[in-house]
């Protein structure tokens, strides 16, 4: 049975550092890995998504690598803003077509 | 391009009635998600359609029962409520179902309180 798991659950940094957010996963057969954030009482916008044959995807500000035979993806965020205030989601899209989410990773951006 | 739409985007209900929301994909989308999200249980998928037809169906109780039209509009349906049910619904929408490039548009969710 796939697991998605996210470290940490929290996560507070000031204005301007670059930060990662880690997603591991329990069973590496994956068709893709998508990364979201999720403002307070909304739904989810993509940010990124990986496909089972790539490496990493790059969006502005944000890098997401994903390493199957490890079961990890990475959400890297440089020079992180107060707007970059959200929880951010993994999910990864599994055999069975069914997306499985990790709890999340609520971040705060001070100013 | 219009998003995900969903309606309604509240409600209220008691316990032991039904509930049905609807969610209207992003136009020329086919497959439709929805998911269940809880403060205790994170995002839980539910059930997918594509083409009118459930591709696939979540760890949830016969109570939970969805329907997707030939426009691709879907209805999620949920009979004699109870409490647990209470949480904010989502709606996804994607080109195709599952597989090697599924990038999933989400609507903004009904938020759904069962007294």
């Amino acid at each position: 049975k796939q697991e998605v798991t996210q470290i940490p659950a929290a996560l507070s940094v000031p204005e301007g550092e670059n930060l990662v957010l880690n997603c591991s996963f329990t069973d590496s057969a994956i068709y893709n890995l998508q990364w979201f954030r999720q403002d307070p009482g909304k739904g989810l916008t993509s940010l990124l998504l990986i496909q089972s044959s790539q490496r990493e995807q790059t969006s502005g500000r944000l890098n997401a690598s994903l390493d199957k035979s490890s079961g990890r993806s990475t959400l890297y965020i440089a020079a992180s803003q107060p707007g970059d205030s959200a929880t951010y989601l993994c999910a990864v899209d599994t055999g069975g077509f069914k997306t499985i989410f990790g709890a999340g990773t609520r971040l705060f951006v001070k100013a | 391009k219009a998003g995900v739409t969903q309606t309604p985007r509240y409600l209220i209900k008691t316990r032991g009635q039904q509930v049905t929301l609807s969610c209207s994909p992003i136009s020329g989308h086919r497959s439709v998600s929805w998911y269940q999200q809880t403060p205790g249980q994170g995002l839980q998928f539910l059930f997918e359609y594509f083409s009118e037809t459930q591709r696939n169906k979540g760890n949830f109780p016969g109570r939970f029962s969805g329907r997707q039209f030939s426009n691709s509009r879907s209805e999620m349906n949920v009979s004699t409520l109870e409490l647990g049910d209470s949480a904010l619904y989502l709606c996804a929408s994607s080109l195709e179902p599952g597989g090697l490039v599924k990038t999933q548009y989400f609507g903004p969710g009904t938020r759904l309180l069962v007294l």
